[in-house]
């Protein structure tokens, strides 16, 4: 099984700051990574497919890189209703979420 | 608009059965694969099961592997998941997800709690 890992698990932002979220995968898997946002009380929403593709509807300041095992989502200028948990997924070999991580106001 | 509502969850006691339906509408249902996640209190998201769009090929996570059936009826524009010998860890919200774009997740129902307790 593929492992995905997140980090950091929690990240303390301002509104307007910059965040950077990372995954790391334990096998290469090409560019077959996904980005899911979630709320509290929410299902999860899909932001990013592909790496870097972003789904329809999803901002600009949301993007995506990384190949291979390193993987960033960056999200440009938090806005108030980005502060989430964040998850990044892998469809390369099954498929495995990793632990996700927590964006929140500082 | 896409929708998917899931419904069949709640309390159900250690050994016992639960099936779970997934509505879907708005899109041809019969052309998409589709999944069930998991997530327990608390917990991150767990892939449970996959099925095919012709329902012709399935696959479960070793967790509920032999316990957990996935199917679909597309005449219905369902999915189902029937859970038998339920554990306490089998506890979480369920949801169905429907595979899109670039081979994501691309919509998600609104989760089904299953609760397995006595």
């Amino acid at each position: 099984e593929i492992v995905m890992t997140q980090s950091p698990a929690t990240l303390s932002v301002s509104p307007g700051e910059r965040a950077t979220l990372s995954c790391r995968a334990s096998q290469t898997i090409g560019s077959d990574l996904a980005w899911y946002q979630q709320k509290p009380g929410q299902a999860p929403r899909l932001l990013i497919h592909t790496t870097s593709t972003r789904a329809t509807g999803i901002p600009a300041r949301f993007s995506g890189s990384g190949s291979g095992t390193e993987f960033t989502l960056t999200i440009s200028t938090l806005q108030s209703e980005d502060f989430a948990v964040y998850y990044c997924q892998q469809y390369n070999n099954w498929l495995t979420f990793g632990g996700g991580t927590k964006v929140e106001i500082k | 608009e896409v929708q998917l509502v899931e419904s069949g969850g709640g309390l159900v006691q250690p050994g016992g059965s639960l099936r779970l339906s997934c509505a879907a509408s708005g899109f041809t249902f019969s052309n998409y694969w589709m999944h069930w996640v998991r997530q327990a209190p608390g917990k991150g998201l767990v892939w449970v099961s996959r099925i095919t769009n012709d329902g012709k090929t399935v696959f479960y996570a070793d967790s509920v592997n032999g316990r957990f059936t996935i199917s679909r009826d597309n005449a219905k524009n369902s999915l189902f998941l029937q859970m038998n010998r339920l554990r306490a860890e089998d506890t979480a919200v369920y949801y169905c997800a429907r595979v899109g774009e670039g081979r994501a997740f691309d919509f998600w129902g609104q989760g089904t709690m299953v609760t397995v307790s006595s």
